[in-house]
């Protein structure tokens, strides 16, 4: 059963403490993204991945990291720099014939609260 | 990128038919447009994506005319769960990224 996920979905974290989430696909493609979403806001590229062991950063990179050691496997790491971390966090796919314009797919979110 | 502009918010009734226009009036020439959906709480699904003229799938059409200045994404017959926020985007393979704006947030009544 192909697709994307990510774990866990509920996080909570202490303010001072860094965090980081899971993102997996089994859909053999090239590029994964992570974007953070506010309530009732759209959604903000935080850093993309095109091949392994490359990455770029999106519109909000400070205060996270990220690593791409495997084509599945795309973890985003919430350092303790990034100011207001509490939001939903979805990562996706996707092929890279068309960029960006390529159909991605979505994971469930890990929703980050910090107490 | 081409800057997209479509309405916050629509209420619409089971049964109808809810076109949904999205305006990019700096369309480039090779720019595509793509729509998603996302339900409450869970990711963005990708629904429809066109060049010009028309598109259509088994969930949706996607109208566009001849300028491209502007689109319109059409639901036959939805339903309560058509209830979701709908993106409009715009942009093309050499891009660095594609943006998802605030969307239309639909809600269906019975």
């Amino acid at each position: 059963d192909g697709g994307i996920t990510q774990s866990p979905k509920y996080l909570f974290r202490k303010e001072g403490q860094n965090v980081t989430l899971s993102c997996e696909q089994n859909l053999n493609h090239d590029a994964m993204y992570w974007y953070r979403q506010d309530p009732g806001q759209g959604l903000r590229l935080i850093y993309y991945s095109q091949i392994v062991n490359d990455f770029q950063k999106g519109d909000i990179a400070e205060g996270y990291s990220v690593s791409r050691e495997k084509k599945e496997s795309f973890p985003l790491t919430v350092t303790s720099a990034q100011k207001n971390p509490t939001a939903f966090y979805l990562c996706a796919s996707s092929n890279w014939d068309r960029g960006h314009t390529d159909t991605q797919y979505f994971g469930p979110g890990t929703r980050l609260t910090v107490l | 990128l081409a800057k997209t502009t479509q309405p916050i918010s629509m209420d619409s009734y089971e049964g109808q038919e809810v076109n949904i226009t999205c305006s990019h009036n700096n369309i480039a020439t090779n720019d595509y447009i793509t729509w998603y959906q996302q339900f409450p709480s869970q990711g963005p699904r990708f629904i429809i994506q066109g060049y010009k003229t028309k598109v259509t799938n088994e969930v949706a059409s996607l109208f566009i005319p001849a300028d491209r200045k502007s689109s319109t994404l059409s639901l036959p017959r939805v339903s309560l769960s058509d209830t979701a926020v709908y993106y409009c985007l715009v942009g093309s393979p050499t891009d660095d990224k594609i943006i998802f704006g605030k969307g239309t947030r639909l809600h269906i009544l019975p």
